[in-house]
């Protein structure tokens, strides 16, 4: 069975700081995506980012980038600059071929200003 | 690109009543998949369909239903409600089944009474 852990329930950073969001994860596939989403105060939830496993090299968008470690089953997402507008709700997700997408319970972002 | 949209935005029902949940995927995607999303339970997975077709369905008694019509539009149906039911009840889409990034719609907040 695919598994998705977020060890950290809650978590704070200052305005401007850089904050990192662990993952791990368990599979037998050797194919699969991991992803990072986004879920606002408002609801809707957005895609951060998005790695192939087959990828060494860590995927990174704007301020979000991943530590990706296949071996150790890590998947975690740093955040740098934080700003207000990062506080949210944060899923990592696990998806392999053909089968649905396990999502992890998420860690609450708050931004201190 | 039209994003995801779902319809209702927002239900109230009484136990023991049925609703149905409408959801239009992004042009152009042909899987939807649905999650029930509560503060005790997080995000659970209750089916994905691709091409009128299931091709996967979560651990959820079988008063929950869908159904995905030719246009890849797709409803959901919940049978005899129950108060457990109340939830935020996400529908996303994809491109494909294989291991594609998924898009959310808003959600339609449903609480029974």
């Amino acid at each position: 069975a695919q598994t998705v852990t977020q060890s950290q329930p809650e978590m704070s950073v200052q305005e401007a700081e850089t904050v990192t969001l662990s993952c791990t994860y368990d599979t037998s596939e050797s194919d699969y995506y991991l992803f990072w989403y986004k879920q606002p105060p408002s609801r809707q939830m957005i895609l951060v980012i998005r790695q192939e496993a087959y990828k060494q090299q860590n995927a990174t968008e704007n301020r979000f980038s991943v530590n990706f470690q296949k071996a150790a089953k890590s998947f975690s997402l740093k955040i740098s600059d934080s700003q207000l507008g990062d506080a949210a709700m944060y899923f990592c997700a696990l998806k392999t071929s053909y089968d649905k997408v396990i999502f992890g319970p998420g860690t609450s972002l708050s931004v201190i200003p | 690109k039209a994003g995801v949209t779902q319809t209702p935005r927002y239900l109230i029902k009484t136990r023991g009543q049925q609703v149905t949940l409408s959801c239009s995927p992004i042009s152009g995607h042909r899987s939807v998949s649905w999650y029930q999303q509560t503060p005790g339970q997080g995000l659970q997975f209750l089916f994905e369909y691709f091409s009128e077709t299931q091709r996967n369905k979560g651990n959820f008694p079988g008063r929950f239903s869908g159904r995905q019509f030719s246009n890849s539009r797709s409803e959901m149906n919940v049978s005899t409600l129950e108060l457990g039911d109340s939830a935020l009840y996400l529908c996303a889409s994809s491109l494909g089944t294989d291991s594609y990034e998924q898009y959310f719609g808003p959600g339609t907040r449903l609480t029974v009474t």
